[in-house]
């Protein structure tokens, strides 16, 4: 079984660019969540999708958004980038039916800001 | 709000060693706890988790015991080997769906380096 997806796995941006993220879950599962790691504040929630619909979101500001297709598959973006966006942002889905708390993490794509 | 704090790192082990990485919460509700493991260059991955008070979760040799009295879940191994090389990440997940779906609430993370 695939695991889940992410891509692309390295991308430098400069301040006030925007970015596109992209993950692919694990077949079958519904919910994909987002997090943002960093040395200094560690792995923070972004949001959550499941069936193409928000339904968690975390403490960041407003240029931070996602969607999720029919497919599952989600996307993050990030507008007028910061150089404090500069992380490792990762993707892990789960089934969705309920919440137990166990998530399967993609690799992650690093985003550097220059 | 929910809070997770791990013990200070980085740990450097040998083989064989017992290994204890010490793992606090806070939290209103009754949450789930887990431990997660990320390995160089790799995603997370689950290790193993605890749903209720006394609950023992293991994997692989490692266990973690869900304490409600003192608010802990610590992680401990008898031997650890070269393999178990990696940052290990205390967690934990408010059940009660709603403003929990897909969040859990991480711990700083503790490098665990193992020598031969």
């Amino acid at each position: 079984k695939a695991g889940v997806t992410q891509t692309p796995r390295y991308l430098i941006k400069t301040r006030g660019q925007q970015v596109t993220l992209s993950c692919s879950p694990i077949s079958g599962h519904r919910s994909v969540s987002w997090y943002q790691q960093t040395p200094g504040q560690g792995l923070q929630f972004l949001f959550e999708y499941f069936s193409e619909t928000q339904r968690n979101k975390g403490n960041f500001p407003g240029r931070f958004s996602g969607r999720q297709f029919s497919n599952s598959r989600s996307e993050m973006n990030v507008s007028t980038l910061e150089l404090g966006d500069s992380a490792l942002y990762l993707c892990a889905s789960s089934s969705g039916t309920g919440w137990a708390g166990e998530l399967f993490f993609g690799e992650g794509s690093r985003l550097t800001v220059l | 709000g929910d809070s997770v704090t791990q013990m200070e790192g980085p740990v450097t082990l040998s083989e064989e060693a017992f290994l204890t990485i010490n793992c606090t919460y806070t939290a209103t509700g009754y949450p789930s706890l887990f431990w997660y493991v990320q390995y160089p260059g790799e995603g997370l991955q689950l290790l193993l988790k605890a749903t209720k008070a006394d609950d023992k979760g293991s994997n692989k040799g490692f266990e973690a015991t869900y304490r409600k009295e003192t608010t802990s879940f610590h992680l401990e191994k008898g031997s650890v080997q070269v393999s178990d090389s990696a940052v290990y990440f205390c967690a934990l997940s408010d059940s009660s769906g709603g403003t929990s779906y897909g969040k859990l609430t991480f711990g700083q993370g503790t490098i665990l380096t193992v020598h031969p």
